[in-house]
């Protein structure tokens, strides 16, 4: 079966630095995605990496490994607003997209 | 100028009712999603369509239909709803390419009683 694993929560302190990881097991790869979703809010679009290697976007960061089936999205300088949840998803070799379950970040001042 | 919108927001029934979702993008894009969101958050896609191909999770009940009038709107009628069908939808559309990143409603929350 088609898995993807992310923890479920992480804590992380303001102006800090958090790393979210994600690993994935899926029938063929087409792109991997991160989303970043608010509380009651829709997920909106954060990044995408197709080629192994890291992808920076201001503040945020995702890393890709498809040897190793791993992803991480690195949140810099972190900010109150960046509490959240951050869902990975990954585009199989059917161009279907697997989602994960979302890690809940919760920021502290 | 909202991208992707949808109604309504909340919407509480019965068991038994049959309900409609309306969801509308005005960004062009070619394909249009519905997904259910449970309580453990995970995002779960019903249907993907566009104007060729309807694509059906084959989980989805087939008291769940999608009802595309033209490309920019794509609807979700539900049947004898039950209570576990309680969630949150969102509607989704994307355009294509390469990255194909999606675009999402704000959600309709449903509560079944």
């Amino acid at each position: 079966g088609q898995n993807i694993d992310q923890p479920t929560e992480m804590t992380a302190t303001e102006g800090a630095i958090v790393q979210i990881n994600c690993t994935y097991q899926t029938s063929g790869f087409n792109g991997l995605f991160w989303y970043q979703q608010h509380a009651g809010e829709a997920p909106t679009f954060l990044s995408y990496n197709v080629l192994d290697g890291l992808e920076e976007k201001g503040r945020f960061s995702s890393f890709l490994s498809r040897s190793k089936g791993y992803s991480y999205l690195l949140l810099k300088e972190l900010q109150m607003k960046d509490s959240a949840s951050y869902l990975c998803a990954v585009r199989d070799g059917n161009y279907q997209l697997i989602w994960g379950a979302g890690t809940k970040l919760i920021i502290k001042p | 100028d909202t991208a992707v919108s949808q109604t309504p927001k909340y919407l509480v029934t019965q068991m038994g009712n049959d309900k409609s979702i309306k969801c509308e993008q005005n960004l062009g894009h070619d394909t249009m999603y519905w997904y259910k969101q449970d309580s453990k958050k995970f995002l779960k896609i019903m249907f993907s369509y566009n104007n060729k191909e309807l694509i059906i999770n084959e989980t989805v009940p087939n008291r769940f239909s999608p009802k595309s009038p033209d490309k920019a709107h794509l609807n979700l009628h539900i049947n004898s709803l039950e209570l576990g069908d309680s969630a949150v939808y969102f509607c989704a559309s994307s355009q294509g390419g390469d990255v194909d990143e999606q675009f999402f409603g704000p959600g309709t929350r449903l509560t079944v009683l």
